[in-house]
């Protein structure tokens, strides 16, 4: 059953503490994708990755790290120093353009 | 930068009358995409448009380019309790040489029985 598939769904971390969200494809896509949605807004596009060993910063990149060490994996880090990084956190993956999404990872930093 | 616009940004309609939502791009789009978000889950893609002018229909819903390839429409015809969710549009420019996608801010739509 091809998906991408992130966990955890729910996520509780205390302010300045770094948390890792997992993404997990096994589509074979080789462009990969987070974004961030933020209640009454649309998708912003944090990092993406169009090939293993390589990945690029969207327009919200600051205070978030990835990495892509292998194709089916593209794990999001929120630092210490995002201001603000209580939100709905997607990764996607993509084929001929338009996105494929995981579930969402719901991260509240108390 | 690109900015991708959605009016309205939420409509309650009653079982059985239409919807229409908008989308407007201040750039000129290479494409334009269209996704449904259920209350607490994913985007889930539904259409890409791609020619200038391009109109396409999936059973109730009808979604249309603009000429200028600068906006777009998703009508839905008829709505059902199953229609309720938000509807993003997202247009992709290749201005940057990677063909980014920019997601508009989305409209909720409400259907009461």
């Amino acid at each position: 059953d091809g998906g991408i598939t992130q966990s955890p769904k729910y996520l509780f971390r205390k302010e300045g503490q770094n948390v890792t969200l997992s993404c997990e494809q096994n589509l074979n896509h080789d462009a990969m994708y987070w974004y961030r949605q933020d209640p009454g807004q649309g998708l912003r596009l944090i990092y993406y990755s169009q090939i293993v060993n390589d990945f690029q910063k969207g327009d919200i990149a600051e205070g978030y790290s990835v990495s892509r060490e292998k194709k089916e994996s593209f794990p999001l880090t929120v630092t210490s120093a995002q201001k603000n990084p209580t939100a709905f956190y997607l990764c996607a993956s993509s084929l001929r353009g338009h996105r494929y999404f995981g579930p969402g990872t719901r991260l509240t930093v108390l | 930068g690109q900015q991708v616009m959605q009016i309205p940004q939420y409509q309650h309609v009653q079982e059985g009358e239409d919807f229409t939502t908008y989308c407007n791009s201040s750039t000129t789009l290479s494409n334009i995409q269209w996704y449904k978000q259920r209350p607490g889950g994913h985007p889930v893609f539904l259409i890409q448009l791609v020619k200038s002018g391009e109109v396409k229909k999936q059973k109730r819903l009808t979604f249309q380019f603009g000429e200028a390839k600068k906006n777009s429409s998703l009508h839905i015809t008829a709505t059902q309790t199953t229609d309720v969710g938000t509807y993003f549009c997202a247009g992709m420019s290749s201005d940057t040489g990677f063909q980014k996608l920019v997601f508009g801010t989305g409209t909720r739509l409400l259907v009461s029985p």
